[in-house]
């Protein structure tokens, strides 16, 4: 099995860009998509980021998803950012090997 | 539209099995699986297991192998997720969420199970 890394916290200030990583401990990044959810409190996660740089209807082009082969990564960027954006996010990809769902840990963003 | 719809919160001593459903409508039901992924509190994300609503197979977390059980009834588009002999630390959040080439979309609101004596 493999983990994913994010950062615990990302602080910025409104009209900003935020950037969340999300490091992949073993196997290649672009193995298998990774989606990012937005989950605001008391609220069910819903899709940001679906296939590494995906965006579902509805979703603000603010929000953008990148995957980066050299350091294994995932980043979702967040640009001009908006008091609305503070929530958790959550990465998330595939085990091929084990079929089994790999989640980040979350990060929790403060726009402030 | 696309919707999930789960049961109400419970509340259970130890040991005590509880089941949680999740009735999907919008969509064809047989033509999507559907995950279960729980939230402790104050923690992140979990992954319980997946069922294939078509034929009933299911694939679960390692961590979960024989305590949980995801069965599904075509007739009326619901999925159900089990656990028995929950303990305090089974206290979380649990949702359904249907499965588009393994991502999650959508969400259902979720339903609060409590394990406590």
């Amino acid at each position: 099995n493999f983990v994913l890394t994010q950062p615990h916290s990302v602080s910025e200030s409104p009209g900003k860009t935020a950037t969340i990583s999300c490091t992949r401990s073993s196997g290649s990044i672009a193995s298998n998509y990774v989606q990012w959810y937005q989950q605001r409190p008391g609220s069910a996660p819903t899709t940001v980021i679906y296939e590494d740089h995906h965006r579902p209807s509805g979703v603000p082009d603010r929000f953008s998803g990148s995957v980066d082969s050299s350091s294994n990564s995932a980043s979702l960027t967040i640009s001009g950012l908006k008091t609305e954006d503070e929530a958790d996010y959550y990465c998330q990809s595939y085990d091929s090997f084990t079929h089994e769902v790999v989640f980040g840990g979350g990060t929790k963003l403060t726009v402030l | 539209q696309v919707q999930l719809v789960q049961s109400g919160a419970e509340v259970k001593k130890p040991g005590a099995s509880v089941k949680v459903s999740c009735k999907a409508s919008g969509y064809t039901f047989i033509n999507y699986h559907m995950y279960w992924v729980r939230q402790a509190p104050g923690q992140g994300l979990e992954w319980m297991g997946i069922i294939n609503t078509r034929e009933g197979y299911t694939t679960y977390a390692q961590k979960f192998l024989g305590r949980v059980t995801m069965t599904r009834d075509t007739s009326t588009s619901t999925v159900y997720m089990e656990v028995s002999s929950p303990r305090p630390d089974d206290t979380a959040v649990y949702y359904c969420a249907r499965d588009i080439n393994n991502r999650f979309d959508p969400w259902g609101q979720g339903t609060q199970v409590t394990v406590s004596s």
